[in-house]
């Protein structure tokens, strides 16, 4: 069974900081890892999904990163803005199964 | 190009009330996934659901929960006699399910309150 964790639940960084954020997941047969980001009170914005074959995405400021023999994924966010500001969810499927499985998330917050 | 949309946005119920959730996918995709995230919890998958078809169910609590996605029109999450414990935001997905990626787009979810 696939369970996903992501760590630190919570991070507050200053305007122009580079920072990362952290994803495990138990299963190392993961097909597809997907990062999110959630607003309050809204819904769920893909940001970069990456394939079983694939190490890394980049888009914009944004890098994500998979390492499935260590379970692991990293999304990078380079020269942070207040408008970054979100809770940062990733999620990951298994080949065969069409659900993501969702880590609790990273509340960030970027000061001004 | 119009993304997932769910409605009501906000539905209000009182226990033992109906509570049916609507969700039309991204034009072009067939693929609808149901999610819920319960306060302070992480999303949850429930349902998989193609045209016409359940594929995955394992998500879905046994009893008073159902879904459907008909050949045509949205796809509808009904819970049936809503208890407190029911209150969560319920998210839909869709997919175009193009080769392997499976990507999915999320609409902006539906919060459900039980007085």
């Amino acid at each position: 069974k696939q369970e996903v964790t992501q760590i630190p639940a919570a991070l507050s960084v200053p305007e122009g900081e580079n920072l990362v954020l952290n994803c495990s997941f138990t299963d190392s047969a993961i097909y597809n890892l997907q990062w999110f980001r959630q607003d309050p009170g809204k819904g769920l914005t893909s940001l970069l999904l990456i394939q079983s074959s694939q190490r890394e995405q980049t888009s914009g400021r944004l890098n994500a990163s998979l390492d499935k023999s260590s379970g692991r994924s990293t999304l990078y966010i380079a020269a942070s803005q207040p408008g970054d500001s979100a809770t940062y969810l990733c999620a990951g499927s298994q080949g065969g199964s069409e659900k993501l499985v969702f880590g609790k998330g990273t509340k960030l917050t970027v000061n001004p | 190009n119009a993304g997932v949309m769910q409605n009501p946005r906000h539905l209000v119920r009182r226990r033992g009330q109906e509570a049916r959730l609507r969700c039309s996918p991204v034009k072009g995709h067939s693929h609808v996934y149901w999610y819920r995230q319960l306060p302070e919890e992480g999303l949850k998958f429930m349902v998989y659901l193609q045209k016409e078809n359940i594929i995955d169910e394992s998500g879905m609590p046994k009893e008073r929960f159902s879904a459907e996605f008909p050949k045509e029109g949205p796809s509808i999450l009904r819970i049936q006699q809503v208890v407190r414990g029911d209150s969560a935001a319920y998210f839909c997905a869709s997919s175009p399910r193009r080769q392997s990626i499976n990507e999915q787009f999320f609409g902006p979810g539906t919060r459900l309150t039980v007085l």
